[in-house]
């Protein structure tokens, strides 16, 4: 089973500022199937960015998505105060489907 | 456009079985994976398992193995999760999601888009 782990665990930023997650494997992810999903109280999560680096339909460009391998980065380059909230990664190319334990991305 | 619609909440005692739906729309119910997702409260996500709605194989998180049934009724479009012998760990709130995928081989995209959630309540 694939482990992931995130960092931080909270992230204290101010709007306007640039968010950086980060999201590591404890083996390689095979073809970079990494996503990252953003979760609201109350709500389902929903897809931000899938294969490690493409956005999803609708996703602001604001948000992306970088790394390979071990390591990957989720970027907020200006933050909106719509985008306070916690952001998980995936990995989807070998079962278990595992999830990481989550960045809360809260206001300063 | 796509949607996909779960059953309401539950209480159960510890002991009993509970059976959640997930009614998929705007799309081709047999061409894509579903999966199943929990979270438990204040917790993240823990993966449960997936079916082929085309042709109901199924693959479950070894953890629940043995308690949770993942089945599909293609004629009304919905799959469903059954999990037994509920414990109050099982307390969460359960999501079916979408295996989004592209192209003839139909290259993986995540999972988009999300049922709304079931909350399951196990309780004595």
């Amino acid at each position: 089973e694939i482990v992931l782990t995130q960092s931080p665990a909270t992230l204290s930023l101010s709007p306007g500022e640039r968010a950086t997650l980060s999201c590591g494997a404890s083996q390689s992810v095979s073809s970079s199937y990494l996503a990252w999903y953003q979760q609201k109280p109350g709500l389902a999560p929903r897809l931000l960015i899938y294969d490690a680096s493409s956005r999803a339909t609708g996703i602001p460009d604001r948000f992306s998505g970088s790394g390979s391998g071990t390591d990957f980065t989720l970027t907020i380059s200006r933050l909106e105060p719509e985008d306070f909230a916690v952001y998980y990664c995936q990995q989807y190319g070998s079962s278990p489907y595992t999830f990481g334990q989550g960045t809360k991305l809260e206001i300063k | 456009q796509v949607q996909l619609v779960q059953s309401g909440a539950e209480v159960k005692k510890p002991g009993a079985s509970v059976k959640v739906s997930c009614k998929a729309s705007g799309y081709t119910f047999t061409s894509y994976y579903m999966h199943w997702v929990r979270q438990a409260p204040g917790q993240g996500l823990e993966w449960m398992g997936i079916i082929n709605p085309s042709g109901g194989s199924t693959s479950y998180a070894q953890k629940l193995q043995g308690r949770v049934t993942m089945t599909r009724d293609t004629s009304t479009s919905t799959v469903y999760m059954e999990l037994s012998s509920l414990r109050s760990e099982d307390t969460a709130v359960y999501y079916c999601a979408r295996e989004d995928c592209s192209g003839g081989s139909c290259y993986p995209l995540g999972f988009d888009p999300w049922g709304q959630g079931t909350l399951v309540t196990v309780s004595s």
